[in-house]
């Protein structure tokens, strides 16, 4: 099976920009959960999907948002970009068995927002 | 109380000995410890995890050992490799009730393995 893919690996922003963020998961796994990853705050969580439904969702403001295809591939969106939002985005997917733990994650897609 | 506490933040061993990381946690509704390993470039993997009915779990040369009552759990490599060099996050999740695959992870521990 393919893993995780994430587009784009790499992009560059400025801030007050937006930017979209797209997860393919592995075929068959209907939960797709993304993640912010940074040196300081290192790996927290964003929001999860399960169906096209956001399951939960993190400590985050509005400006971040995703959402799910009925094919299970998702995007997140982050408008009016802040320096601060410069991270590593992890999208994971699992299949339908909560509170296992077991996500299976993506490279991520490295956003520099100068 | 949503925190998970990872100790140390680096580690340097050297080849053939053994590696351990600590964490820590509050929340009594955690019901899933994964440990995930990290290499430059690449996503987490999940590399061994547990849950709080059982005190030790081994898998290879990677060990978890779990202490419900002092809400600790710590993940052993013995005869570390180089190719063990990596971060290593703990984590946790089980919210209580309600489907959910969130995770809270630690803060991660770089480990070197000397040759």
């Amino acid at each position: 099976k393919a893993g995780v893919t994430q587009t784009p690996r790499y992009l560059i922003k400025t801030r007050g920009q937006q930017v979209t963020l797209s997860c393919s998961p592995i075929s068959g796994h209907r939960s797709v959960s993304w993640y912010q990853q940074t040196p300081g705050q290192g790996l927290q969580f964003l929001f999860e999907y399960f169906s096209e439904t956001q399951r939960n969702k993190g400590n985050f403001p509005g400006r971040f948002s995703g959402r799910q295809f009925s094919n299970s591939r998702s995007e997140m969106n982050v408008s009016t970009l802040e320096l601060g939002d410069s991270a590593l985005y992890l999208c994971a997917s699992s299949e339908d068995r909560p509170n296992t733990g077991e996500l299976f994650f993506g490279e991520g897609s490295r956003l520099t927002v100068l | 109380q949503q925190q998970v506490k990872q100790s140390p933040q680096s580690l340097i061993v050297q080849k053939g000995g053994i590696s351990i990381i600590n964490c820590a946690y509050e929340n009594t509704a955690f019901d899933y410890f994964p440990w995930y390993q990290q290499f430059p470039g690449k996503g987490p993997a999940l590399l061994i995890a547990i849950r709080p009915d059982v005190s030790e779990k081994k898998e290879g040369r990677f060990t978890i050992s779990f202490n419900k009552s002092a809400k600790q759990f710590s993940l052993h490599i013995m005869d570390s490799q180089p190719g063990d060099s990596a971060t290593y996050f703990c984590a946790a999740s089980g919210q209580g009730g309600g489907a959910t695959n969130k995770l809270i992870f630690g803060t991660g521990t770089l480990l070197a393995v000397q040759p």
